[in-house]
């Protein structure tokens, strides 16, 4: 089966400085989107990303965050400056279109301290 | 008014039972409605989607009322490995293939 690759498995990475969380999407998929989820909290919406253009973001993508398909095929989330409060689960998710619902990867673990 | 609410549970139950969850979303043009599961620091996975007539996949069925915005997933013949929190996912707008997440409902099965 299909899925979707996200490196690494955990971070963990001081205040102030900048991390890149990596995903490879399932290969004929065309929508992709970074989800968070801080520890004992829901599933959030960060960014959706279509035809190598953000297509929405929420307002916790603000200008500490940005997102990349460098290759084609990798889709990168880079979080410029962190703060303690981005410790999350970071989940890339792909679509083929269509609302068959998404393909989630098995996330980013990313520890500020 | 939350955009997706849910019971947080948890629900605990035997083994065998039927458990039935329940949701409700604020947004009337919302067109696409899942379940998706979660097992603890896992992703979430699609269990089913919810389609207005209803639809069943083996012992799980879904159903809509999109009058009263609300959709239900009715587990039958609960199995230990059922545990895990279910999470009722709506997309937000009739033309968005963003999706808003339920803060999930939890499942307990016991032997």
């Amino acid at each position: 089966e299909p899925e979707v690759t996200q490196t690494p498995s955990h971070q963990v990475t001081q205040m102030g400085q900048e991390v890149i969380l990596r995903c490879v999407p399932i290969s004929n998929h065309l929508y992709f989107y970074w989800y968070r989820q801080i520890l004992g909290q829901k599933v959030e919406f960060l960014v959706s990303f279509y035809n190598n253009e953000i297509s929405e973001k929420s307002e916790i993508f603000d200008d500490q965050f940005s997102v990349e398909r460098p290759d084609g095929s990798n889709f990168t989330l880079k979080i410029r400056s962190t703060k303690l409060e981005d410790s999350a689960m970071y989940f890339c998710a792909s679509e083929a279109g269509g609302n068959y619902g998404y393909t989630f990867g098995s996330g980013t673990r990313l520890t500020v301290v | 008014r939350k955009e997706v609410e849910q019971d947080p549970g948890p629900f605990n139950v035997p083994e065998g039972a039927t458990v039935a969850f329940n949701c409700t979303y604020s947004n009337s043009a919302s067109q696409s409605f899942f379940w998706y599961r979660q097992d603890c620091r896992k992703e979430p996975k699609l269990l089913m989607s919810v389609y207005s007539s209803g639809n069943e996949d083996g012992r799980f069925t879904a159903q809509l009322n999109r009058a009263s915005q609300y959709i239900s997933l009715l587990i039958r013949d609960s199995k230990l490995s059922d545990s895990a929190t279910y999470l009722c996912v709506v997309n937000s707008r009739d033309s968005s293939y963003k999706l808003i997440f339920g803060s999930g409902t939890r499942l307990l099965v016991r032997p």
